[in-house]
């Protein structure tokens, strides 16, 4: 079983929609986690950190279940322009940045 | 704007060819990653340093790949002989570790290497 697991996609959504992505990750030991997000032959560069008590910035927001050891990230009112992939990163106290695979979303006019 | 300097951005060499790139951390991050990403395997995490000692190579294949910090300015991530296998975008990235698990994780703009 992979670390950090994460439904491929794509996931295809109109202008407007909310979406939902979630993450699971096999380290209860793990201490830290974000989401970063990737757009086509580019670098992954920081969406959000993800706290305990949850966090919200803009249309996203991100929360954490330890108990069912999963985070998950709500987009709001989906733009076209948050098409991309969406990198769940998970830090299992070992300073080792634990990557899965993403999650494909296409925003559709 | 401070960033991860990678060299080079494409790299196409035959297979059995020797592949070395290069990676320039952000000026006083001393935390640095590589990473392979595939479109079956996603982002792969190969090798990372911190204070230039190699903290965990364990997901890199030994018998070819190497990876060494000569100093703090300079990452190097070398294959030897190179597979077509190895086709795959590399991307270092670094952070500031000041002992807290919070750190945001800068990327340079990756090697795309094909190896025919």
């Amino acid at each position: 079983r992979k670390e950090v697991e994460q439904d491929p996609g794509p996931f295809n959504v109109p202008e407007g929609a909310t979406v939902a992505f979630n993450c699971t990750y096999s380290n209860s030991a793990s201490q830290s986690f974000f989401w970063y997000r990737q757009d086509c032959r580019k670098e992954p560069k920081l969406l959000m950190s993800v706290y305990s008590s949850g966090n919200e910035d803009g249309r996203f927001t991100a929360q954490l279940n330890r108990a069912s050891q999963y985070i998950s990230l709500l987009i709001r009112d989906s733009k076209l322009s948050d098409s991309a992939t969406y990198l769940c990163v998970v830090i299992p106290g070992t300073y080792k940045y634990i990557f899965g695979t993403g999650t494909r979303l296409k925003v559709l006019a | 704007d401070a960033r991860v300097t990678q060299t080079p951005r494409h790299k196409v060499t035959e297979m059995g060819q020797e592949v070395t790139m290069r990676c320039q951390p952000i000026l006083g991050h001393n935390t640095v990653f590589w990473y392979r990403q595939t479109m079956m395997q996603g982002l792969e995490l190969l090798a990372y340093f911190r204070n230039r000692a190699p903290l965990d190579d364990s997901g890199m294949p030994k018998d070819r790949f190497s990876a060494e910090m000569p100093d703090a300015t300079l990452a190097t991530l070398k294959i030897q002989p190179s597979e077509p296998r190895d086709s795959a975008v590399y991307f270092c990235a670094s952070a500031s570790d000041q002992g807290i698990l919070d750190e945001k994780l800068f990327f340079g703009s990756g090697t795309q290497l094909s190896v025919l």
